[in-house]
C-alpha cells in the first residue's frame, strides 16, 4: 500500500470547519484514500473515502486533488466531540484488503 | 455501518495465564476480520487477518502460538493470548469487512488488556 504522511496535530475553533491534509504522493490508480478517526480509548470509526472524486456525506468532505497525490478531509462545523486522531490511509478496495494505520494527525478543538 | 461487537471491553489477568477475546459482528456476516494491537500513544498494529473457515494470516512478527486467531463462524472470531506477560498489555481491537462491501472496515469498541 502506498504510503501516507500527515502532519502531527492542528487545531481549530469550535464551529469552523477543519482541514486536515494528507499527501500521498506514491498513490496507485486502484487504491482508494481512506479517512477514520479515533478518539481516546475507543475503537477508530470510518469516515469517509473515495477515489477520485470528491465525496461528502454526513461526517465529513473529501477532496482529492487532480492528480491523487493529495487529499484534504474537511469537516465543516467542528464540535468538541471532534477531537480525536485522524488516519488518512490508502489501499486497495475490497472485502479482505487490510489498512495499515500510520500515525495519524491529532486534531484538537479548541472552545 | 456495520456494529462490531468486542468482550471483555476489559480484562486484568495474572502473567502466565491464557485471555480470550471475542470479536461479534453484529448486523451481516463477516467472511474477513481483522485484529489490531495498539500500545499507548501509538497507532494501529496489524496483528493478523482471520478468515471464516481458515487459517488465520499473521503480519510478519506476531507469533502465531501466542495469539492465536478461531473465526469459526460468519459473525465471530476470537483472539486467544496465551501464556500472557506484561508486555502483553495492550489495547486489542478487532474489524470487520463483509462480501461486497468497498473496503470500509468498521471495529469494535476495543478490549484493553492488563497483565500483571
Amino acid at each position: 500500500d502506498a504510503k501516507t504522511t500527515q502532519p502531527p496535530s492542528m487545531d481549530c475553533a469550535e464551529g469552523r470547519a477543519a482541514n486536515l491534509p494528507c499527501n500521498h504522493s506514491t498513490i496507485s490508480g486502484n487504491e482508494y484514500v481512506y479517512w477514520y478517526r479515533q478518539i481516546h480509548s475507543q475503537g477508530p470509526q470510518y469516515i469517509i473515502h473515495g477515489l477520485k472524486n470528491n465525496e461528502t456525506n454526513e461526517m465529513a468532505s473529501l477532496i482529492i486533488t487532480e492528480d491523487r497525490k493529495s487529499s484534504t478531509l474537511i469537516l465543516p462545523h467542528a464540535t468538541l466531540r471532534d477531537t480525536a486522531v485522524y488516519y488518512c490511509i490508502v489501499s486497495i478496495t475490497g472485502a479482505n484488503s487490510k489498512l495499515t494505520f500510520g500515525k495519524g494527525i491529532t486534531l484538537s478543538v479548541r472552545p | 455501518g456495520a456494529v462490531v461487537s468486542q468482550h471483555p471491553s476489559w480484562v486484568i489477568c495474572k502473567s502466565g495465564t491464557s485471555v480470550k477475546i471475542e470479536c461479534r459482528s453484529l448486523d451481516f456476516q463477516a467472511t474477513t476480520m481483522f485484529w489490531y494491537r495498539q500500545f499507548p500513544k501509538q497507532s494501529l498494529m496489524l496483528m493478523a487477518t482471520s478468515n471464516e473457515g481458515s487459517k488465520a494470516t499473521y503480519e510478519q512478527g506476531v507469533e502465531k502460538d501466542k495469539f492465536l486467531i478461531n473465526h469459526a463462524s460468519l459473525t465471530l472470531s476470537t483472539l486467544t493470548v496465551t501464556s500472557a506477560h506484561p508486555e502483553d498489555s495492550s489495547f486489542y481491537i478487532c474489524s470487520v469487512s463483509g462480501r461486497g462491501r468497498t473496503g470500509e472496515l468498521f471495529f469494535g469498541e476495543g478490549s484493553r488488556l492488563t497483565v500483571l
